[in-house]
């Protein structure tokens, strides 16, 4: 199984300011004859399913404010919120799915400083 | 809109079968992959399978054994067996869209259903 780890567990932030949240893979995610990587992030808020937010490390789902970003490639991931919301405050989720069984971080709590 | 709607007991003994159906619509059934997922309280997300509406299925390795989806789309609908379930398996179980072409990612999710092991 491809285990997927977070850094930081929990992160607080102030309104307005940028959050990063990382992502490793422990093997290459990377599909090389699409040159895509099969790594998606979640957003999680209490009570409510994850929301996808990014898809393929970088591609934004549609209606997803554009203050959220994905990067990096093989076996690193970032997701950017560069300028925190109230209404940020969740936990979120990356996932891999260039292999079954597809698999999670353990997830990172976002909070307002 | 694509919605699913997740239906079953919320409350299943221990060593017997859990069973649970989502409803989909908005959307065919055909044409997509559809997983579920289950999430333990205050605990992380567990991919447990997929099934394509041809019947194609992928299964959890750590669940295979105890796990069976199926799919009916004369109803459009799929849904979830897992057998002689323990205490471990008490969970928020999702279902989703995706796993697999032109859906990899989980798109479109349920809003959950809590099952709880107990007697």
């Amino acid at each position: 199984d491809i285990v997927m780890t977070q850094s930081p567990d929990s992160l607080a932030v102030s309104l307005g300011e940028r959050a990063t949240i990382n992502c490793k893979s422990s093997q290459s995610v990377l599909y090389r004859s699409k040159n895509k990587n099969c790594l998606a992030w979640y957003q999680q808020k209490p009570g409510q399913p994850p929301k996808l937010l990014i898809y393929w490390a970088s591609t934004r789902e549609s209606g997803v404010p554009d203050r959220f970003s994905g990067s990096g490639s093989g076996t690193d991931f970032t997701l950017t919120i560069s300028s925190l919301q109230a209404e940020d405050v969740a936990v979120y989720y990356c996932q891999q799915y260039y292999s079954t069984p597809y698999t999670f971080g353990q997830g990172t709590k976002l909070e307002i400083k | 809109q694509v919605q699913l709607q997740e239906s079953g007991p919320g409350l299943v003994k221990p060593s017997e079968t859990l069973s649970l159906t989502c409803s989909v619509s908005g959307d065919s059934i055909s044409g997509h992959y559809w997983s579920w997922i289950r999430q333990p309280p205050g605990k992380g997300l567990e991919w447990i399978a997929y099934i394509y509406y041809t019947g194609n299925t992928n299964y959890n390795p750590s669940l295979k054994s105890r796990v069976t989806i199926s799919v009916d789309t004369s109803k459009n609908q799929f849904s979830l067996k897992v057998t002689s379930v323990t205490a471990a398996d008490t969970a928020v179980y999702y279902c989703a869209r995706g796993g697999n072409y032109p859906s990899w990612h989980f798109d479109y999710w349920g809003r959950g259903t809590l099952v709880t092991v107990s007697s």
